[in-house]
């Protein structure tokens, strides 16, 4: 199984801030998918193929990475944004999901 | 709109069995590949269960293979979830999800979930 690692855990951030997490695969995958949950919430597609943003997706949004490191990147803060992300690979069966991310705003 | 709604979770007792059902809407349900996607307490998702649009594939990961099957009624706009030798493991948020196109392995429209808790 491809294990997904998230880091970190939980972060905070001010409004305008620039913010950056990663997902690490333990084996190599072509792309990396990322979902938002916002409490009480079903997950929402966020960006596909690795640096595709979903509809409705705002553009301070970015994902970018290769091989076994992938990440996701806020460019500016919002506190709309403050959410857990959660990255996603099909490379390799099964499919697995990383524990998360939980981004607050400080 | 797309939407998807589950039902049928509950409490079972370990051993026990259950049958989730999702009604889809607002897309042409008969084309689209679907699986099955289970969030736990510790908010852990965990993929159970995939079926292709005609019903014909299906997979599961180890940890429910011999347990779980899925299935689908095209004509009812349906997908289901049939658990049995339930286990306190398999306690979770279930919601059923869609993938955007054949052969893709993502979800683009998730449902809202149903609850099932297994327990004595």
């Amino acid at each position: 199984e491809n294990v997904l690692t998230q880091s970190p855990a939980i972060m905070s951030a001010s409004l305008g801030e620039k913010v950056t997490m990663s997902c690490r695969a333990s084996s190599s995958v072509n792309y990396m998918y990322w979902y938002q949950q916002k409490s009480d919430a079903s997950p929402k597609l966020w960006i596909y193929y690795t640096s595709n943003l979903a509809p409705g997706v705002p553009a301070r949004f970015s994902g970018s990475g290769s091989g076994n490191s992938y990440s996701l990147t806020i460019s500016s803060m919002e506190g709309e944004d403050a959410a857990t992300y959660y990255c996603q690979q099909f490379t390799s069966s099964p499919l697995t999901f990383g524990a998360g991310t939980k981004l607050e705003l400080k | 709109e797309v939407q998807l709604v589950e039902s049928g979770g509950g409490l079972v007792k370990p051993g026990g069995s259950l049958k989730l059902s999702c009604a889809a809407s607002g897309f042409a349900f008969s084309s689209y590949d679907m699986s099955w996607v289970r969030q736990t307490p510790e908010k852990r998702l965990e993929w159970v269960a995939y079926i292709s649009s005609g019903g014909g594939s299906t997979y599961y990961p180890d940890t429910v293979k011999g347990r779980f099957t899925i299935s689908r009624d095209n004509a009812k706009n349906t997908l289901y979830l049939q658990m049995s030798s339930l286990k306190s493991e398999d306690t979770a948020m279930y919601y059923c999800a869609r993938h955007p196109s054949t052969g893709t392995r993502y979800f683009d429209y998730w449902g809202q979930g149903t609850t099932l808790t297994v327990s004595s």
